[in-house]
């Protein structure tokens, strides 16, 4: 089945320790996202790419940067992740940016920062 | 951004229909009406979205007010599996506009 897979489910990291979270899609979206999830909240968006077009949301901090190398991946990167980081982290697709698109998640990777 | 209001928490019956309510009186005419749901330890997955007209899936059906100011999310019959929380979502039909997630409904369902 076609899907939004992010590896891994799981990922430990030390305060300070650059950290990749992956993401890989089969549904050959033009659109890819970045959410964090903090325990007992709402999802809350990162940034997204338009196919190579970079958009970062204005309350994004500096520490969190991303990559897209082609179509089906995309990458998380904390550059020095301190505690408050800790969340699940997911990523998500769509077809375009328009309303009538909707978005596709994958099932998160939780992060801890020891 | 146009605001929606949901109720914290509902608990539903097994086997029995709910109806999970949203409030959006400052929808404009170009926002549609997504509703995600988020099982325990799983990502968001989209349930059903529409703009003016009752909309139909296999999931659930959506329930539009005349005034596009409500709107009610119905699950025909209520699982175990059902059990997360529901986000009503306005999203404005406009490239610049993302997927914004507010505070969500709570479903418990119980057997």
């Amino acid at each position: 089945d076609a899907m939004v897979i992010q590896n891994p489910r799981y990922q430990v990291t030390q305060f300070g320790k650059p950290v990749t979270l992956s993401c890989s899609q089969t549904l050959n979206h033009n659109v890819m996202y970045w959410y964090q999830q903090k325990s007992s909240q709402a999802p809350k968006l990162l940034f997204h790419y338009y196919d190579k077009d970079f958009n970062n949301e204005a309350d994004t901090p500096d520490n969190f940067q991303s990559r897209r190398p082609n179509t089906s991946f995309c990458f998380l990167d904390i550059r020095s992740p301190g505690l408050g980081d800790a969340a699940m982290y997911l990523c998500a697709t769509s077809k375009d940016r328009g309303a009538n698109s909707p978005l596709h998640f994958g099932n998160g990777t939780r992060l801890t920062v020891t | 951004d146009a605001k929606t209001t949901q109720p914290n928490s509902m608990e539903s019956n097994e086997e029995e229909p709910v109806h999970l309510p949203c409030n959006h009186s400052t929808i404009s005419g170009t926002d549609y009406i997504h509703w995600y749901r988020q099982l325990p330890s799983q990502g968001p997955e989209y349930v059903i979205h529409g703009l003016t007209s009752n909309v139909n899936n296999r999931m659930a059906s959506l329930a539009i007010a005349e005034d596009r100011k409500s709107s009610t999310l119905i699950l025909h019959r209520a699982t175990l599996r059902d059990a997360a929380v529901y986000y009503c979502i306005l999203r404005e039909n406009n490239a610049g506009n993302m997927l914004t997630f507010g505070g969500g409904t709570r479903l418990m369902v119980k057997p």
